[in-house]
């Protein structure tokens, strides 16, 4: 059973850019959730995808927006990056309520 | 606001007796509650979770007890181990929805041998 896993592991990206992080769910999930950890802080959700629509969002701007693919992958795409955007960002992965399955995160850096 | 609160960011704990970690919440629609471990470099890694219909879950060393009335949760870890060591979140969510959820602060946990 391959796990979640996210891609780069680290990221340093310049104030005004933009970035794409990419997701790969746990074998057999159909559902993938973003969510960004800054420092010190719980993990706080931005939003899901489900069947390739978005399905919940969290408090974060329209420049936060994301893809699924039909074999359930995503990205995460954060336009005019900031600095307060630094932070671990976290890709979870589930099926039905089954507990979310966290990848091991990317850690962008706004310079 | 948080809906979620974590008030201990640490806690420390000799090998071998009980680790209690707690967690209180606000918002009523909350019906079931999760607790993640987090080690350096590594995703939270889920471990026990509970429902709003019961006030206790059991697996392993690890038992969640759920206080509805009081909006209060805690993670008893028995006995403590040093590879407990680690961030612990707390996490509720509303079934049904999203599957949104909403994470504490987390506590960082060292066990000490």
């Amino acid at each position: 059973e391959t796990g979640v896993t996210q891609s780069p592991t680290h990221l340093i990206k310049t104030r005004g850019q933009q970035v794409t992080l990419r997701c790969s769910s746990q074998s057999g999930h159909n559902t993938v959730s973003w969510y960004q950890q800054a420092l010190g802080q719980g993990p706080q959700f931005i939003f899901q995808y489900y069947r390739e629509e978005e399905n919940g969002r969290g408090n974060f701007p329209p420049r936060f927006s994301g893809l699924q693919f039909p074999n359930y992958s995503s990205e995460l795409n954060v336009n005019a990056l900031e600095l307060d955007d630094s932070a671990l960002y976290l890709c979870a992965s589930s099926l039905g309520f089954s507990p979310l399955h966290f990848g091991n995160g990317t850690r962008l850096t706004v310079t | 606001d948080q809906q979620v609160k974590q008030n201990s960011p640490s806690l420390s704990v000799q090998e071998g007796r009980i680790s209690i970690l707690n967690c209180d919440y606000t918002n009523s629609m909350f019906d079931y509650f999760l607790w993640y471990k987090k080690y350096p470099a590594e995703g939270p890694t889920f471990l026990i979770s509970i429902s709003s219909i019961k006030d206790k879950n059991e697996d392993g060393r690890f038992t969640v007890f759920l206080n509805k009335s009081a909006k209060h949760l805690s993670l008893h870890i028995v006995p403590s181990q040093p590879g407990d060591s680690a961030v612990y979140f707390c996490a509720a969510g509303a079934q049904g929805g999203s599957e949104k959820l909403v994470f504490g602060k987390g506590t960082k946990l060292t066990v000490n041998p």
